[in-house]
């Protein structure tokens, strides 16, 4: 089974600053998400990418396969982008793996 | 474009008590999950289904039961509720294994 590690498990910013969440996996994948969850609401999905670079507003996601590791940056961060940020991992036909989550908080 | 919706969003039990959570997807998507959230554990995959008729065991599937009589269905069931179920969970559904839509949630609270 892939182990999805990510650092660190609580995060405090204050408005403005640039953020960046970590994400390792032990084991060879097809794809990863990053996935938003904001207090008390669904999960959805912010990108999903199996090489290089992903970017949409001020959210930026990175992979390096082979050293099987992700990044999800959020630059000029801001309250609204409180939430838990989680990744999950592909590998063939299983199911979605995902790690225990980062908790952010922006403070204004 | 209603997704997929999990029903009900909020119940209490009390331990030994029994009850059936519904996940209903609109997309015509093959595979459905459940998963359970708990602090500092992540999500964790209970039961799933690749197909209509199909189930298969998760990480966690002790206490739980499924069914997917329909392709738009999956079903939860907990036959004898315990203090140790209380979560909150989640449904998903995908037309592959690369992705996932997610419901709201259920919050589940067994006394």
């Amino acid at each position: 089974k892939n182990e999805v590690e990510q650092s660190p498990q609580n995060l405090t910013a204050q408005e403005g600053e640039f953020i960046t969440i970590n994400c390792s996996y032990s084991v060879g994948i097809s794809a990863l998400h990053w996935l938003q969850q904001h207090p008390g609401g669904g999960i959805v999905s912010l990108f999903m990418l199996s090489s290089g670079k992903k970017k949409h507003g001020r959210l930026i996601a990175t992979i390096n396969i082979q050293e099987k590791h992700s990044s999800l940056h959020i630059t000029a961060s801001h309250p609204r982008d409180s939430a838990v940020y989680i990744c999950a991992v592909v590998s063939g036909n299983t199911p979605l793996v995902f790690g225990k989550g980062t908790r952010l908080s922006v403070i204004a | 474009n209603a997704g997929v919706t999990q029903t009900p969003k909020f119940r209490v039990l009390k331990t030994g008590q029994s009850m059936t959570l519904l996940c209903a997807q609109d997309m015509n998507h093959e595979y459905m999950y459940w998963y359970r959230q708990d602090p500092g554990m992540g999500l964790r995959l209970i039961h799933y289904s690749v197909g209509e008729g199909t189930t298969a065991k998760g990480e966690v599937p002790d206490g739980y039961n499924v069914s997917r009589l329909k392709k738009q269905n999956f079903l939860l069931g907990l036959e004898s509720a315990a203090p140790s179920q209380t979560s909150v969970y989640f449904c998903a559904s995908s037309y592959t294994t690369t992705e996932a839509f997610f419901g709201q949630g259920t919050r589940l609270t067994v006394v």
